[in-house]
């Protein structure tokens, strides 16, 4: 049983870009959340996207946006890069119904530079 | 604003001791808490976790302790093995179900055989 897989593994751009990081839920999640680990720092959530919606946002502009697919899988967003969103991206999933947090499981992230 | 607050950025403990990992916050609202456990180049996988209308929860070698008056927890692992040297981060829920996890800033644990 494959666990949330997130794709790229390593990405560089530069600052202005635009770049979009992908994430596949765990087999039986509906629910994505996205997680910005900037270094030495704990993970800072994004947003959450449940039945294709974004269900629950946090402090972050517009720069960063999602999408979720009727296959669950998501993506993230980030236009306009700067040098302050290099970081680790990670992708959360879940089952959307009830209770969920502390059956979040999380992907081994994607590393974004920018230069 | 840093809700959660780890304040130990790392702990070296010799195998068989126990570790004891710190966590404040400051929002009364919180009534679960949660902690996870990360690995260099893996997700962080979760451990245990506590509801506010206990003081305690014990899984195996891990123990949780919640002081609410104090607005803090600790995860106790006893003994510690060299295996469980990673990054602990103490997290709490809140939003829509519960989906939003808030973070502490982690405290990198090292085990020496």
């Amino acid at each position: 049983d494959a666990g949330v897989t997130q794709s790229p593994t390593h990405l560089i751009k530069t600052r202005g870009q635009q770049v979009t990081l992908r994430c596949s839920p765990k087999s039986g999640h509906d629910t994505v959340s996205w997680y910005q680990q900037a270094l030495g720092q704990g993970p800072q959530f994004i947003f959450q996207y449940y039945e294709e919606e974004e269900r629950q946002r946090g402090n972050f502009p517009d720069r960063f946006s999602g999408h979720q697919f009727p296959n669950y899988s998501s993506e993230l967003n980030v236009n306009a890069l700067l040098l302050g969103d290099s970081a680790l991206y990670l992708c959360a999933s879940s089952s959307g119904g009830g209770f969920g947090a502390d059956t979040q499981y999380f992907g081994p992230g994607t590393r974004l530079t920018v230069l | 604003d840093q809700q959660v607050k780890q304040n130990s950025p790392s702990l070296s403990v010799q195998e068989g001791r126990i570790s004891i990992l710190n966590c404040d916050y400051t929002n009364s609202m919180f009534d679960y808490f949660l902690w996870y456990k990360k690995y260099p180049a893996e997700g962080p996988t979760f451990l245990i976790s506590i509801s506010s209308i206990k003081d305690k929860n014990e899984d195996g070698r891990f123990t949780v302790f919640l002081n609410k008056s104090a607005k803090h927890l600790s995860l106790h692992i006893v003994p510690s093995q060299p295996g469980d040297s990673a990054v602990y981060f103490c997290a709490a829920p809140s939003g829509t179900s519960y989906g939003k996890l808030t973070f502490g800033q982690g405290t990198i644990l090292t085990v020496h055989p």
